[in-house]
């Protein structure tokens, strides 16, 4: 399914608790990154990784944590300290050839909504 | 600081009209300029970049450096346009800025 997996497609959270999202490549991409899309506000970058066991903040980095221990995985955890949870998350992955051409791979997102 | 300006949330064109979805940028150097897209239960996978010059699916778009522009175009829409379409810039070494993108209808 397109080399790389996000899971799960809907995820439901409750207030004050932490959650968080997977994000799988098959691509041997060295580079991986977390999106947040909203409605007319198109996507910001929450963190990205540019090699294993390192990781920059992005434009909306507070209330987000993550973690790159292995080259396939770039998992999001999303905290209680985030005040507007609710949105739709994407993961991307490029190798750092593509990051200069902009061939980035997105997953399929996922959909949280705090209850 | 860097932004994008995508003017239209919601475009609609009737098949076979000519379609132009409007981006505009606020950067001061050189840009490298793309286009995304996002059909209907698929993933956002690029269109096409500037730095290419390509037409991609009958769509191209121009650096306006001048007008700080790079819209999109095509000149006969199809159905199977209909889509999602994200603007996005790229300073250089740095990462993307996207655009709040504009939704295409293109009506039969």
């Amino acid at each position: 399914d397109g080399g790389i997996t996000q899971s799960p497609k809907y995820l439901f959270r409750k207030e004050g608790q932490n959650v968080t999202l997977s994000c799988e490549q098959n691509l041997n991409h060295d580079a991986m990154y977390w999106y947040r899309q909203d409605p007319g506000q198109g996507l910001r970058l929450i963190y990205y990784s540019q090699i294993v066991n390192d990781f920059q903040k992005g434009d909306i980095a507070e209330g987000y944590s993550v973690s790159r221990e292995k080259k396939e995985s770039f998992p999001l955890t999303v905290t209680s300290a985030q005040k507007n949870p609710t949105a739709f998350y994407l993961c991307a992955s490029s190798t750092n050839e593509e990051k200069s051409s902009g061939g980035y791979t997105f997953g399929s997102g996922t959909r949280l909504t705090v209850v | 600081a860097q932004r994008v300006t995508q003017p239209e949330k919601l475009l609609s064109v009737f098949k076979g009209a000519p379609v132009e979805l409007k981006c505009n940028y606020s950067y001061s150097g050189s840009p490298e300029l793309f286009w995304y897209v996002q059909y209907s239960r698929q993933r956002l996978q690029l269109l096409l970049r500037h730095i290419s010059r390509e037409s991609i699916k009958g769509f191209t778009a121009d650096l306006n450096k001048g007008e700080t522009s790079f819209h999109l175009k095509k000149p006969f829409a199809q159905e199977e346009d209909s889509a999602m379409y994200y603007c996005a810039l790229r300073p250089p070494g740095q990462n993307f800025v996207f655009g709040p993108g504009t939704r295409l209808s293109v009506l039969p």
